[in-house]
């Protein structure tokens, strides 16, 4: 199946500093690529929506100035939390949609990244 | 707005005892449901897509069925490692592709 892979898988950032978070499709060029953050034991939160090409489409309550997102070219899209503070501290998770119909809207998700803000 | 309601929220089940997993949806219009397995700490894995009421795909001990309604994932004879939560996803036609999730449903197999 379709790779999407994510780095760091952990990070650990002091408070004010900024830290960048890769998401790249492996075998196969997203069109789309959605960025999730997940508490403990809960469900996904969509942060935002990012095309190629274009500016994210953030969620509301996701602070745009905060978390950068940039979606440079088919395969490789990033996060940027700006200056973090501990309450920055969760899981982040990206996932990419390879776009077309049928076998090609499946979304796949990359392994998430842990940051800590301390 | 699509909705997706997952049941139960947590399952115990011994090894070898088969069950199912429910996924109730209202969308406009389906593109597609997703079925995804997450274990703890790990981005969701991809496991199915469905398309159309009527669809059933497999991957070893695990089936997925849809209707206009809901989808089941069926698990038969799970072993330990089956143990994880499983995601259930509409995604509607037409819009941004986003795919709305459900709460999961945690699997605990007992061995």
């Amino acid at each position: 199946g379709a790779v999407v892979s994510q780095h760091p898988s952990r990070v650990i950032c002091k408070s004010g500093t900024s830290v960048k978070i890769e998401c790249r499709s492996l075998d196969f060029q997203a069109t789309t690529m959605f960025w999730y953050r997940q508490f403990p034991k809960q469900s996904l939160m969509l942060m935002a929506t990012s095309n190629e090409g274009s500016k994210a489409t953030y969620e509301q309550g996701v602070e745009k100035d905060k978390f950068l997102i940039n979606h440079a070219s088919l395969t490789l899209s990033t996060l940027t939390v700006t200056s973090a503070h501990p309450e920055d501290s969760s899981f982040y998770i990206c996932s990419a949609r390879a776009g077309g119909s049928g076998s090609g809207n499946t979304i796949y998700f990359g392994e998430g990244s842990w940051l800590t803000v301390v | 707005e699509d909705q997706v309601t997952q049941s139960p929220e947590a399952l115990r089940l011994q090894e070898g005892e088969s069950s199912s997993l429910n996924c109730s949806y209202t969308v406009s219009g389906l593109r597609g449901l997703f079925w995804y397995r997450q274990d703890p700490g790990k981005g969701p894995e991809f496991l199915f897509t469905l398309y159309s009421a009527g669809e059933e795909k497999e991957k070893e001990r695990l089936k997925a069925t849809l209707t206009k309604k809901e989808s089941f994932l069926h698990i038969t004879a799970p072993k330990p490692e089956d143990s994880a939560t499983y995601l259930c996803a509409v995604q509607a036609s037409g819009g941004r592709y986003i795919p709305t999730f459900g709460r999961g449903t945690s699997l605990i197999v007992h061995p």
